[in-house]
């Protein structure tokens, strides 16, 4: 199948700071990522979908001047956490799809975030 | 508005049998997906059904009737490695997936 490869996998960041998360699709054109996040024994929660060379659009009660999603290639998309808080602690997936061709998502491995 | 509904939680004894239940409502429909998820871990595919019937793969198996908006997920002679949350999605016509909010699945010996 299909390879996400998503980065990084852990990290801990002080309250106050910003973080930044890379997608990337590796071997398939990601016309379309999706961000989702995780509470611990809850489903995902789609956050924003990114097209590649347009605005990412957000879901409702998503800021996005909060999640800052950056589509630019095909290959890649970022979402940066600004001013993190405890509260953002989560965890973070990516997934990727070629709309085009209709295919299933593709997830990459997730990164965990703690805010401290 | 759009649904998927799926049990929240399973048990089921080590070798057995156990089918895990979708019923979705949703504008249109273009496949219903079925995914694997550990603790801590991404998801990871398992099916894809467009079309009514079963499709079997390996241990696992899913079925689809459209007419009744309705899928399961199979799992035959039970691991305990497949104690997992299964995550149930259907693509709209807009071709957005909609998440169901999975079913954990415990297995005990």
């Amino acid at each position: 199948g299909a390879v996400v490869s998503q980065h990084p996998s852990r990290v801990i960041c002080k309250s106050g700071t910003s973080v930044k998360i890379e997608c990337r699709s590796l071997d398939f054109q990601a016309t379309t990522m999706f961000w989702y996040r995780q509470f611990p024994k809850q489903s995902l929660m789609l956050m924003a979908t990114s097209n590649e060379g347009s605005k990412a659009t957000y879901e409702q009660g998503v800021e996005k001047d909060k999640f800052l999603i950056n589509h630019a290639s095909l290959t890649l998309s970022t979402l940066t956490v600004t001013s993190a808080h405890p509260e953002d602690s989560s965890f973070y997936i990516c997934s990727a799809r070629d709309v085009k061709a209709h295919t299933e998502a593709f997830f990459g491995q997730g990164t965990r975030l703690t805010v401290v | 508005g759009q649904n998927i509904d799926q049990p929240t939680e399973m048990t089921a004894t080590e070798g057995a049998i156990v089918q895990i239940n979708c019923t979705y409502q949703t504008s249109g429909f273009n496949g219903l997906f079925w995914y694997q998820q550990h603790a801590g871990e991404a998801p990871t595919f398992l099916s894809y059904n467009v079309l009514d019937g079963l499709e079997e793969k390996g241990r696992f198996s899913s079925f689809l009737s459209r007419s009744k908006g309705y899928s399961y997920l199979l799992l035959k002679e039970l691991q305990m490695k497949v104690s997992a949350s299964y995550l149930c999605a259907v693509m709209d016509s807009n071709y957005q997936l909609i998440w169901g909010a999975g079913t954990k699945l415990i297995i005990k010996p």
